[in-house]
């Protein structure tokens, strides 16, 4: 298995500019999640997804944050415009059925700057 | 408010040497704890999980205990090496409360160096 696929790796962009970050959990997995990670307030879980439908929401910072899953192999976390202070390692996750009693499996992560 | 706490935030051994890394958490009615590593520029690989009805679980060199009552767990991790060299987060896994979901919340790690 190839494991949570996220892209790009790396992104740059000046503020303003919108930033679209991509997650394909593992095959199977119905339960999708993105965090963000700062050295000041650590790993933070922005949104949940369960069967592809959002559960939480509450840690999105605000509306410039939104995130879609149109099927079960696909997600993204979409900033509009974005802030220096956005810049941050996102991380997805993915969870299989039964998630009480199973680990979440991380993808490499997507480290963000915004100039 | 539902936190976990990490103590050391950094810590630097000898290799070969036995440490104890340490995770604090404030509400005890979760569904289990985990251990995660972390390894710069990379993301995260579970190392252990202990569900809510556990006191401890093995894998090789690693322990992990889980005290539900006071709120705490450790990792112990026997005959350090160079390649032990990480950041370690504990994560505790909540159920469901009013207005929130199930969620897992993380400690900020503790970053460990193995020197050989």
């Amino acid at each position: 298995d190839a494991g949570v696929i996220q892209s790009p790796r790396h992104e740059v962009t000046e503020m303003g500019q919108e930033v679209t970050l991509r997650c394909k959990p593992i095959s199977g997995h119905n339960s999708l999640f993105w965090y963000r990670q700062t050295m000041m307030r650590g790993l933070e879980l922005l949104i949940y997804f369960n069967n592809n439908v959002p559960i939480d929401d509450s840690g999105m910072p605000e509306d410039r944050f939104s995130a879609k899953m149109p099927n079960a192999s696909f997600s993204t976390l979409k900033i509009q415009p974005s802030e220096p202070r956005d810049s941050a390692v996102y991380f997805c996750a993915s969870s299989p059925p039964g998630s009480r009693q199973e680990t979440q499996y991380f993808g490499p992560g997507t480290r963000l700057l915004v100039l | 408010k539902q936190e976990v706490t990490q103590i050391p935030a950094a810590l630097s051994v000898p290799e070969g040497e036995n440490l104890v890394l340490n995770c604090s958490f404030t509400d005890s009615a979760i569904y289990n704890l985990q251990w995660f590593r972390q390894d710069p520029g990379k993301g995260l690989t579970s190392l252990l999980l202990i569900q809510s009805s556990q006191r401890e679980q093995t894998s090789g060199r690693l322990n992990a205990s889980l005290d539900k009552s006071s709120g705490r767990s450790t990792l112990y991790i026997a005959a350090s090496q160079p390649g032990d060299s990480a950041t370690y987060l504990c994560a505790v896994f909540y159920p469901l409360t009013q207005g929130g979901s199930e969620k897992l919340v993380f400690g900020k790690g503790t970053k460990l160096t193995v020197n050989p």
